[in-house]
């Protein structure tokens, strides 16, 4: 039974390239989250997918942001024009009816 | 708005010895979980236990246990027996059950230290 993955571990980008995050779930998870966590504090929610529908996206989502799940399986988070305020772990869970969320082990952003 | 706060921004136990983490939430809602993640240094979170509200008997994982305190909104964490590997940040955290909500709300974390 494999985790979840996400790649890349680590990005290092300059301000204003895009960037796009992956996030392969638990095979039989019909849910994903994104999260984003910066140094010293917990994560912070992002987005909700329940299958391929995205139903739930916070504030923190802002126009330069966009989440996709295609085919309800794995999902990709990009960041357009990428700002020194977007540094920082970007988490993925996916979770079963049971409710409970399984972590990826994260990607790193730093944008210089 | 539903808000977790841990109050212990650090602590340290030394091996073997028992330690409690604090955790306390805000909610109107009736039904929901809470959980403890541990995330250990450059390492990815991992679950270390979840409650029910609706239970009243409080949840068990070897040396891990909870005190939930329902009434109070009170949600703490007690390891039993501590070890080196227990060292990591400690977050509480609160999931609303039913709807289309399905996110964690986290605590800011407490960073504990098991000392040799």
């Amino acid at each position: 039974d494999t985790g979840v993955s996400q790649n890349p571990r680590h990005k290092i980008t300059k301000r204003g390239q895009n960037v796009t995050f992956r996030c392969d779930p638990i095979s039989e998870h019909n849910r994903l989250y994104w999260y984003r966590q910066t140094l010293g504090q917990g994560p912070e929610f992002l987005t909700y997918f329940q299958n391929e529908a995205q139903l739930e996206k916070s504030r923190l989502l802002s126009d330069r942001f966009s989440a996709e799940r295609p085919k309800g399986s794995f999902s990709t988070l990009e960041i357009q024009r990428t700002e020194q305020g977007d540094s920082a772990m970007y988490l993925c869970a996916s979770s079963s009816k049971t409710e409970t969320q399984y972590f990826g082990p994260g990607t790193r952003l730093l944008v210089l | 708005a539903q808000t977790v706060t841990q109050s212990q921004p650090e602590m340290s136990v030394q091996e073997a010895e028992t330690v409690t983490l604090s955790c306390t939430y805000d909610t109107s809602e009736n039904n929901y979980y809470l959980f403890w993640y541990k995330q250990p240094p450059s390492r990815q979170m991992i679950l270390v236990i979840r409650q029910e509200a609706y239970k009243q008997q409080n949840a068990t994982e070897n040396r891990f246990s909870v005190n939930f305190q329902k009434a109070a909104k009170s949600f703490s964490l007690k390891i039993s027996d501590s070890q080196l590997g227990d060292t990591a940040m400690y977050f509480c955290a609160f999931m609303m059950i039913g709807g289309s909500q399905g996110n964690l709300i986290f605590g800011k974390g407490t960073k504990l230290s098991v000392k040799p």
